[in-house]
């Protein structure tokens, strides 16, 4: 089955700094990549998504890039402040009548203001 | 658009009791639910996949006579744990799929259940 890596497992930056995470995946088959933010005790949300047709995608602060070749994509997160702080995960599906993810392990970003 | 609640958000059980978690899909029909498991500091494990009027599909090592899903209708899924005990205690969170949507699988989650067993 689809296994997904993530990294860093934390990161820490400065108000308006940058802070990238990447993910890689293992079925070749993957062609949804989504990203979610989840806040304490809350359930995650949806804040952007790639589809393998597609290299790069932006919504304002927030990019995702996708390497199909490599099979990694990341998130990339521009003129951070302190309400990004949250747990991020990517995920991974193959498009079926179903659609399971698979996520990654997390990442706790922490944004200093 | 896309709203998925559910009920309760938290709940404290004795060990032994079964609960009863709901999902419901908003504003839109669900061809799919999936529930999840969260333990502390972890991802969101998936447990298992259900689609209206069929019988739940179970991950690998999820107990399918322990975590009891229907899925009644296109906007209601409900999750029982049977026979609870501590380390039954978990954030479970559910997630559904629009009735003709993208079919690249968009989910929307809820905002989870704190089941706390004691």
């Amino acid at each position: 089955g689809e296994n997904v890596e993530q990294h860093p497992s934390t990161l820490s930056v400065q108000e308006g700094d940058s802070a990238v995470i990447k993910c890689t995946y293992s079925d070749s088959a993957s062609n949804y990549f989504p990203w979610y933010k989840q806040e304490l005790g809350k359930g995650p949300q949806l804040i952007i998504d790639i589809r393998s047709n597609v290299g790069e995608k932006k919504d304002q602060r927030i990019a995702v890039t996708l390497n199909k070749t490599a099979k990694h994509f990341s998130l990339h997160i521009t003129e951070t402040q302190p309400e990004d702080s949250a747990v991020y995960f990517c995920a991974a599906s193959i498009i079926t009548s179903y659609g399971k993810l698979t996520f990654g392990q997390g990442t706790i970003l922490t944004v200093h203001p | 658009g896309a709203v998925v609640s559910q009920h309760p958000s938290w709940v404290i059980c004795k060990s032994g009791t079964s609960v009863k978690i709901e999902c419901r899909s908003l504003d839109f029909q669900a061809t799919t639910m999936f529930w999840y498991r969260q333990f502390p500091k972890q991802s969101l494990m998936l447990m298992a996949t259900s689609n209206e009027g069929s019988k739940a599909t179970y991950e690998q090592g999820v107990e399918k006579d322990k975590f009891l899903i229907n899925h009644a209708s296109l906007t209601l899924s409900t999750l029982t744990v049977t026979s609870a005990h501590p380390e039954d205690s978990s954030f479970y969170i559910c997630s559904a799929r629009k009735l003709g949507g993208s079919p690249y699988n968009e989910q929307f989650f809820g905002p989870g259940t704190r089941l706390t067993v004691l």
